[in-house]
């Protein structure tokens, strides 16, 4: 069964830390993984996905199959990149439906 | 740009009525769905829908119902609500890489 862990439901960092949002997911096949964010009163948004190997505003997210995980990453936060940050997986033969974790609230400083 | 519209962005209604939730899309896709969001609990998904007048439960289907007459339009239906059902509630719908989401309808059931 398909299965989607972020560990940390909050996480604080100051303007200029690094940040890392963890992500594990339990899967048997070969899986797509996502990372959707909501910035406040905003709608949900893709940030980025495994299979385009992009960094989107300075993150990147690297899957890691040995440790079954995907964590996202900046080296630098910024204020703005404060928000709820989903990671997803998609598995199977049902395309567009997603499997989500809880979600992590990142809040960053000044 | 994608465009997909929840007509209620907020609904406050009684235990035991009957609730409507209507989601378009403008992107002509194929696939629709209809996700809940609780804080601690991420996005769930109800119902899903792959072609009109298709549909498929998701893991949270109990005590809702959905409708999909026509392609672009997706309804989400509680036949009696419950305070349990106090929540937000997001559309989407995807190509096969990205689900576009509308903007929420939060739904208070007093």
């Amino acid at each position: 069964a398909q299965r989607v862990t972020q560990p940390e439901k909050l996480l604080s960092v100051f303007k200029g830390a690094p940040v890392e949002l963890k992500c594990n997911y339990s899967y048997s096949g070969s899986p797509e993984l996502f990372w959707y964010v909501q910035y406040s009163r905003q709608r949900l948004q893709l940030l980025l996905r495994h299979i385009s190997r992009e960094s989107i505003k300075g993150f990147t997210a690297d899957l890691n199959k040995g440790e079954t995980s995907f964590h996202l990453k900046k080296p630098f936060a910024q204020e703005e990149d404060s928000a709820m940050y989903y990671c997803a997986l998609s598995g199977g033969s049902t395309l567009g439906r997603l499997y989500f974790g809880r979600g992590t609230q990142l809040t960053v400083w000044p | 740009d994608v465009k997909v519209t929840q007509s209620s962005r907020y609904l406050v209604k009684r235990t035991g009525e009957k609730v409507f939730l209507e989601c378009v899309q403008d992107m002509d896709h194929e696939n629709m769905f209809w996700y809940r969001q609780d804080p601690g609990l991420g996005l769930r998904l109800i119902y899903f829908s792959y072609d009109v007048k298709m549909k498929e439960k998701g893991d949270i289907p109990e005590g809702y119902s959905v409708s999909r007459e026509k392609k672009e339009r997706f309804s989400l239906i509680l036949e009696s609500a419950s305070t349990n059902q106090t929540s937000m509630y997001l559309c989407a719908s995807s190509t096969p890489m990205e689900l576009f989401f509308g903007e929420g309808s939060r739904l208070t059931v007093l």
